[in-house]
């Protein structure tokens, strides 16, 4: 069946790091793959998606290539800031009533 | 981008209870969702409610243990009846937009079971 597989955390990054958080999916079809955030004690955010092979999604300064030939949607930023610590979840399909499947998450803490 | 409230934010229940969790939509929804989290876990799905018809359940839920109810196109509340600690989590409402198909969160409900 689909799935999401996304490194494990915790990831600890200083101020102004790159971030790179890994996600591969397996899939029948052409899923959309997305990126969901979830800051402590709160929901989940759609952080960005992407709907098609070599699309990018970006928002916030995250940007995700969808990766066909690699099945990968990994996610980067440039610059982390403290505000960008939380839970970062990958995710597939979602679209059209097709259940969405979540990877296990990936929790960051950017260090002042 | 459609808001989503729900009621109660956190609770302390006994065991043997049960606790009704509401979720409040802005705007007219086919499809929603109720996830579960476990403390430091990913999210599974428990059921997907659409109204107007039976909610469909999950390998491992069952609409005894996790009523659900969806009279109309912005409401849904979960019911998790005859409770034990092992239903302490966080459960979250979740709607996919009709037209962007854009899947979004409540902020959710942590339960606490004692």
């Amino acid at each position: 069946g689909d799935s999401v597989t996304q490194m494990e955390g915790p990831v600890t990054l200083s101020e102004e790091a790159f971030l790179t958080i890994n996600c591969t999916y397996t899939a029948t079809g052409y899923p959309s793959l997305f990126w969901y955030v979830q800051y402590p004690g709160e929901g989940l955010q759609l952080l960005l998606k992407a709907t098609k092979a070599d699309d990018k999604g970006s928002n916030k300064g995250f940007e995700a290539t969808y990766r066909k030939e690699t099945t990968s949607f990994h996610l980067e930023k440039g610059s982390v800031q403290v505000s960008d610590s939380a839970v970062y979840f990958c995710a597939l399909g979602g679209t059209g009533g097709f259940k969405t499947i979540f990877g296990a998450g990936t929790r960051l803490f950017v260090k002042a | 981008s459609a808001v989503i409230s729900q009621k109660p934010s956190r609770d302390i229940c006994q065991r043997g209870t049960s606790l009704t969790i509401q979720c409040q939509v802005d705007s007219q929804v086919t499809m929603m969702f109720w996830y579960r989290q476990q403390p430091g876990q990913s999210l599974t799905l428990i059921a997907t409610a659409n109204q107007g018809s039976e909610a469909t359940y999950e390998s491992g839920f069952v609409i005894d243990k996790f009523p659900i109810s969806r009279p109309n196109l912005t409401f849904s509340t979960l019911t998790v009846s005859n409770m034990s600690p092992e239903d302490s989590s966080i459960y979250l409402c979740s709607v996919e937009e009709d037209i962007s198909y854009e899947q979004y969160f409540g902020p959710g409900t942590r339960l606490t079971v004692t």
